[in-house]
């Protein structure tokens, strides 16, 4: 596609229910990239991507929450028994190598 | 570890004036890059600049230029002649490595705020 595409674009779910964030990366990114940004604060680091594989899962916040890609394109970031903590807008980026990343528009992520 | 750093949490300046965001980094590679994107209140995150560690000449686009210092690792971004439309968050950002991409880490970010 023509860019990073996010879906849904925003999400409200009831604490402790189970969500799923997608991932479209731009067609040939082989790096793919997960954040967390909380209300008025900057980029948390999740997950990244290179392929299928995923080098450093070190800012994944708790075992709740796990990603996958496969064939080296879609991304999907799922969270367990969400909590009210997890609020937060979703960002997903790609990048073709070590080149800048392209970020999606993002999922807003309300647990009510 | 790469760590990136902006002490500026926010910042007031005047329409027109010159502008410099400060970013300092740390890491143990050799070889790495740094960014500068641009967050509007619309949310999305926009790319301004890049800057290779072997660049020797500082990156420009416009009226954005990254006065980069790398025995001091820092990668200040100087943006000319504000406008209005420059009030947003400014996030610098780097990532290590020399093959492929790696974990792409960013500071906290500065608020802009531009005024008329």
């Amino acid at each position: 596609g023509a860019g990073v595409s996010q879906s849904p674009s925003n999400k409200v779910t009831e604490k402790g229910k189970d969500v799923e964030l997608r991932c479209d990366p731009i067609s040939g990114h082989t790096a793919l990239y997960w954040y967390r940004q909380r209300l008025g604060q900057g980029l948390e680091f999740l997950i990244y991507f290179q392929g299928n594989s995923a080098p450093d899962k070190s800012g994944l916040p708790s075992d709740r929450f796990s990603a996958e890609r496969t064939g080296e394109s879609v991304s999907t970031l799922t969270i367990q028994r969400t909590q009210q903590e997890d609020s937060a807008v979703y960002l997903c980026a790609s990048s073709l190598g070590a080149g800048f990343a392209f970020f999606g528009q993002g999922t807003r992520l309300t647990v009510v | 570890a790469q760590k990136i750093t902006q002490t500026q949490p926010g910042m007031f300046v005047q329409e027109k004036e010159a502008v410099t965001l400060d970013c300092t980094y740390d890491t143990s590679d050799q070889s790495y890059g740094l960014f500068w994107y641009k967050q509007p209140s619309s949310g999305e995150m926009i790319f301004l600049i890049y800057q290779g560690s072997y660049d020797e000449q500082n990156a420009t686009e416009g009226r954005y230029s990254l006065n980069f210092q790398k025995a001091r690792k820092s990668a200040n971004l100087v943006i000319s002649a504000s406008q209005l439309g420059d009030s947003a968050m400014y996030f610098c950002a780097m990532r290590g490595g020399i093959q492929g991409a790696q974990k792409l880490v960013f500071g906290q970010g500065t608020r802009l705020t531009i005024n008329p």
